[in-house]
């Protein structure tokens, strides 16, 4: 019962171009979404959140959006640079206690 | 600050044998969390604490046991380890409260093999 999905298991972009990264889930009790970002041997780090009370969060070059009628939410990462190639989650929770992640979208950023 | 440290980095079991992954973490964070990640998976909740000496469930708790004794640390014990229990196994810890919400941090994994 995977409740968030991420159906693309890799992107790849030029640098300087726009990178979008998409999620879907499920479960319509879902309150908070958060996007990591995980480098290779090492741990998943915080990159961005978002409230179901939003529909857009925004921290530098990175913008989440949330459409809440179609359970669906995207990265943007604008201008998208090499250091950026990473694997990146979309996670949900309901509360504080039971975060679900998506199996993680691969972008690679090419010079 | 170290953030969270987990040991060992990587280890290899046979079936049947038992082990404990340690993690430690500096930040004095209330909540502490155990995933495993399967190979083209997302992550999965093992186990998690809310506080010393309280633990509870997540999704996969079956095979694996935890314990809170002090704020720093949460081991996590594989008794009688099986083949699919490989896995990379990470650690985390939240701060709590609404400011960071469910803004955890990550230790770098330990990378479990059982033959």
């Amino acid at each position: 019962d995977q409740q968030v999905k991420q159906n693309s298991p890799s992107l790849s972009v030029q640098e300087g171009r726009i990178s979008i990264l998409n999620c879907d889930y499920t479960n319509s009790m879902f309150d908070y979404f958060l996007w990591y970002k995980k480098y290779p041997a090492e741990g998943p780090t915080f990159l961005i959140s978002i409230s179901s009370i939003k529909d857009k969060n925004e921290d530098g070059r990175f913008t989440v959006f949330l459409n809440k009628s179609a359970k669906h939410l995207s990265l943007h990462i604008v201008p998208s640079q090499p250091g950026d190639s990473a694997v990146y989650f979309c996670a949900a929770s309901v509360g504080n206690n039971d975060m679900r992640f998506g199996a993680g979208t691969r972008l690679t950023v090419k010079p | 600050n170290a953030g969270v440290t987990q040991t060992p980095k990587f280890r290899i079991l046979k079936i049947g044998q038992s082990m404990t992954l340690q993690c430690t973490q500096d930040m004095n964070h209330n909540y502490m969390y155990w995933y495993r990640q399967d190979p083209g998976m997302g992550l999965k909740l093992i186990y998690y604490s809310v506080g010393a000496g309280i633990t509870d469930k997540g999704e996969v708790p079956n095979g694996y046991n935890v314990s809170r004794s002090t704020t720093e640390d949460f081991p996590l014990r594989l008794e009688l380890a099986a083949p699919s229990q490989t896995s990379v196994y990470f650690c985390a810890s939240w701060t709590g409260g609404r400011v960071s919400y469910n803004e955890q941090f990550f230790g770098p994994g330990t990378r479990l093999t059982v033959l």
